[in-house]
């Protein structure tokens, strides 16, 4: 069967860097998207990796090794506005994507 | 804003009751979808739409049923729901289906509950 995994919850001080990982089990690969959800809202696009590496976009990192079946999701200096629940989907052989339970992030002050 | 607009935000309504959620893009793209989310699980694809045809069903009871008049709207209508199908249910479009890095951009949801 297709899988993803990720934390259910995290927690990080404002200011600071957390990881947020990704493990997937899917058939054929086409793509891995991070997405951003705060509660009562929709989720927004924040990443696309399709080759192995590291894509930076300002505060906000997401790797990715084919070979391993993972990603992660860096987020750096850390603001209160990043308190969201993030999601990781696979688009697989057919290009439907194959969705995980998503990380909700909580950061105190 | 993301472009896709949702309504009604909430609804509830009896197991015998008939509604329906709409959707509407305004970014011009060619594919729709909608999914259930629930909590703590993952997004479940239910509908996918490209240039007004069903392209997809994954096995969605036919109590949900869909309809996409044109390429910006698409409606899901219900009838004689269970209280299992309380969710939040999210539209989303895409320039089109099956295009590898083509991100798919959501509405905000409908929050329905089942009495």
């Amino acid at each position: 069967g297709q899988n993803i995994d990720q934390p259910t919850e995290m927690t990080a001080t404002e200011g600071a860097i957390v990881q947020i990982n990704c493990t997937y089990q899917t058939s054929g690969f086409n793509g891995l998207f991070w997405y951003q959800q705060h509660a009562g809202e929709a989720p927004t696009f924040l990443s696309y990796n399709v080759l192995d590496g590291l894509e930076e976009k300002g505060r906000f990192s997401s790797f990715l090794s084919r070979s391993k079946g993972y990603s992660y999701l860096l987020l750096k200096e850390l603001q209160m506005k990043d308190s969201a629940s993030y999601l990781c989907a696979v688009s697989d052989s057919n290009y439907q994507l194959i969705w995980g339970a998503g990380t909700k992030l909580i950061i105190k002050p | 804003e993301t472009g896709v607009t949702q309504t009604p935000r909430h609804l509830v309504m009896g197991m015998t009751n008939k509604k329906s959620l709409k959707c509407e893009q305004h970014l011009g793209h060619n594919a729709m979808y909608w999914y259930k989310q629930s909590a703590k699980k993952p997004l479940e694809l239910m509908f996918v739409y490209s240039l007004e045809e069903r392209v997809e069903n994954n096995s969605v009871p036919s109590r949900f049923s869909p309809e996409c008049p044109n390429s910006s709207h698409l409606f899901l209508h219900l009838h004689t729901l269970q209280p299992e199908d309380s969710a939040l249910y999210l539209c989303a479009s895409s320039q089109e289906p099956g295009q590898g890095g083509q991100p798919q951009h959501f509405g905000d949801g409908t929050r329905l509950s089942i009495l």
